[in-house]
């Protein structure tokens, strides 16, 4: 069954550092996205990107951070310059249809640490 | 702005009976959806139900239903006959806005 993969798992930097997180979405889906849930507190909509440009961003996704498809199969989310309240898991997801109204597909997350 | 309200941090049951996890939102659109996702420990979210707003009956998956109340804005999740696997964060989602989650923990 086709799946949403993230990579690194864990990822450990500096602050201010840049850090570029990976996400192979379904091949088939349009729309993707991704959440932060820093620990113990809710899920958080970062951003969602379709037909190659950001759809729709939450009040957190701020210049620091951008995303890109760079190919045909990679979704990635950059942080600039790193800020210790970034550490948090990061979770990556797509649909085929718009989230607002389809299910969508989550990755396993990638964990973010800041030192 | 778009909230979803989940008022119960942590719930339990009794394996094979019934739980309700409540959530309640707030939107000002007048279609839209709502979801029950389900993440296991250690495991990726998973869709467990959605129900469209334009659809007076209730959604249902097996053991998993909703009561769906739109003039109050609530819409809870009903697990009947409770299994151990069902133990997880269950968060009701609208609009890619989460509540906060309901850790589940089923007794055997």
């Amino acid at each position: 069954e086709p799946e949403v993969t993230q990579t690194p798992s864990h990822q450990v930097t500096q602050m201010g550092q840049e850090v570029i997180l990976r996400c192979v979405p379904i091949s088939n889906h349009l729309y993707f996205y991704w959440y932060r849930q820093i620990l113990g507190q809710k899920v958080e909509f970062l951003v969602s990107f379709y037909n190659n440009e950001i759809s729709e961003k939450s009040e957190i996704f701020d210049d620091q951070f951008s995303v890109e498809r760079p190919d045909g199969s990679n979704f990635t989310l950059k942080i600039r310059s790193t800020k210790l309240e970034d550490s948090a898991m990061y979770f990556c997801a797509s649909s085929e249809y718009a989230g607002s109204m389809d299910e969508q597909f989550f990755g396993p997350g990638t964990r973010l640490t800041v030192l | 702005a778009q909230t979803v309200t989940q008022s119960q941090p942590e719930m339990s049951v009794q394996e094979a009976e019934t739980v309700t996890l409540s959530c309640t939102y707030d939107t000002s659109e007048s279609d839209y959806y709502l979801f029950w996702y389900k993440q296991p420990p250690s495991r990726q979210m998973i869709l467990v139900i959605r129900q469209e707003a334009y659809k007076q009956q209730n959604a249902t998956e097996n053991r998993f239903s909703v009561n769906f109340q739109k003039a109050a804005k609530s819409f809870s999740l009903k697990i009947s006959d409770s299994q151990l696997g069902d133990a997880a964060m269950y968060f009701c989602v609208n609009d890619m806005r989460f509540g906060a989650g309901t850790r589940l923990t089923v007794k055997p």
